[in-house]
């Protein structure tokens, strides 16, 4: 099976600029989330897609949106670009059905620098 | 809300030893827990979940975790540490089955020969 991929794994950034990570999630998997990971950090919820739409998000400003696409793959935007914006960037999926719990399957990450 | 708190953030033991990697929640409803493990810089991997049943979950590379519902903990466990485990831990708690999963700040696990 097609584990999760992110694109890029790195990306300098200028403050105010703007920014969109790609992922491409597991073969059968419907549900696609974004986190965020600071330095020395959990990662932080920024919210979650299921069937092409937001179903839940976290404590993050309307800058950060995302999108899923048909086949699954998802892309997540931020608009005017802060230095505290730089961390490492998580794309998860999982699969949503009736009487299971998926866990999560992550990719390894887009490193985003704001300089 | 819910919440998660990992108490240590490193972990020294002795290859051979047994480990143990400290996790309480905070959750409303019923819990949906979980371990990953993060190498250098890459994602996160899942090792193990509970989600009802058998309080004592056994996951990947001979891990296992104990739920303890009147402690609102569950600790990550191996009889024997390999240095290959050293890495960094963490605990999550999910909203129900589909919803988003809060993770702890991470334990560095160290694993000396």
């Amino acid at each position: 099976e097609t584990g999760v991929t992110q694109s890029p794994t790195h990306l300098i950034k200028t403050r105010g600029q703007q920014v969109t990570l790609r992922c491409s999630s597991q073969s059968g998997h419907n549900t696609v989330s974004w986190y965020q990971q600071a330095l020395g950090q959990g990662p932080q919820f920024i919210f979650q897609y299921y069937r092409e739409e937001e179903n839940g998000r976290g404590n993050f400003p309307p800058r950060f949106s995302g999108l899923q696409f048909p086949n699954y793959s998802s892309e997540l935007n931020v608009n005017a670009l802060e230095l505290d914006d730089s961390a490492l960037y998580l794309c998860a999926s999982s699969l949503v059905q009736q009487g299971a719990t998926s866990p999560l399957h992550f990719g390894n990450g887009t490193r985003l620098t704001v300089t | 809300a819910q919440s998660v708190a990992q108490p240590e953030d490193q972990v020294n033991v002795a290859e051979g030893n047994p480990l143990t990697v400290k996790c309480t929640y905070s959750v409303s409803g019923n819990p949906y827990l979980f371990w990953y493990v993060q190498y250098p810089n890459r994602g996160l991997q899942f090792l193990l979940k509970y989600i009802t049943g058998d309080n004592l979950v056994k996951g990947s590379y001979g891990f296992e975790a104990e739920f303890n519902k009147s402690q609102t903990s569950f600790h990550l466990k191996k009889p024997s540490a390999l240095v290959s485990d050293s890495a960094l831990y963490f605990c999550a708690v999910r909203d129900g089955g589909a919803g988003k999963s809060t993770f702890g700040d991470g334990t560095t696990l160290t694993v000396k020969p």
